[in-house]
């Protein structure tokens, strides 16, 4: 699976929109990018994955850019309850899930 | 839907001692993991199920670590010996089939004295 890139941590502040970008320059055809969170203490959250298009849900939107090398998860109007680290997880069917050190986001009032 | 259960959440034991963490994954569930994260780390895999079968357990340390998943639901994750490098917190995770998202417990930090 491809490598990714993302920074080490961030701060949005409280209802602004939080973009956490993610490069995967060596990304192949068939993989696809995965978005996961983690906060303090629980276990990893899905939160969204996409192959070419970009996605949204209820939770986050996923935007892929146009040559795949790199990706933005945008959370609409943080909470204080979105402070979390953010794993971006290049994976291609029938491979495993394999997270990386992640970006720690802070959302601060 | 009820999500997957770990247990313990937490365990103090001395080195060389056993130690056992048991998950229930999500009914309806094939596919059920364990990752062990060490702190400031991301998760890594130790070993994937399909159904009861363990289909890659190429990270488990095989002298120390095993890991059962009878009748293809629940799992149990054993250490025996444990040492001091065994403290992290080890983390369950189930998935309807190997390409959905997966479903995390909440883990079971283990601190060997």
């Amino acid at each position: 699976d491809a490598k990714t890139t993302q920074p080490t941590s961030m701060d949005c502040a409280e209802g602004r929109a939080a973009n956490l970008p993610c490069n995967h320059s060596t990304i192949s055809g068939n993989e696809y990018v995965y978005w996961y969170r983690q906060i303090h203490s629980q276990g990893p959250q899905y939160i969204i994955h996409g192959l070419k298009n970009n996605e949204t849900n209820e939770m986050a939107s996923l935007i892929i850019t146009e040559d795949r090398k790199s990706s933005t998860l945008i959370l609409p109007h943080a909470t204080l309850r979105d402070t979390a680290v953010y794993y971006c997880i290049v994976r291609v069917e029938d491979n495993d899930m394999r997270f990386g050190a992640g970006t720690r986001l802070t959302v601060k009032p | 839907e009820a999500g997957v259960v770990q247990s313990p959440r937490y365990k103090i034991i001395e080195k060389k001692q056993p130690v056992a963490f048991w998950c229930n994954p999500i009914s309806g569930h094939n596919t059920l993991y364990w990752y062990l994260q060490n702190l400031g780390q991301g998760p890594e895999l130790l070993i994937r199920y399909e159904n009861e079968e363990a289909v890659d357990d190429s990270q488990l340390p095989k002298d120390r670590f095993s890991a059962e998943r009878l009748k293809g639901v629940d799992s149990t994750l054993k250490i025996q010996p444990a040492e001091l490098g065994d403290s992290a917190v080890y983390l369950c995770a189930s998935s309807r089939n190997y390409n959905s998202p997966l479903h995390f417990g909440n883990g079971t930090r283990l601190t060997v004295t």
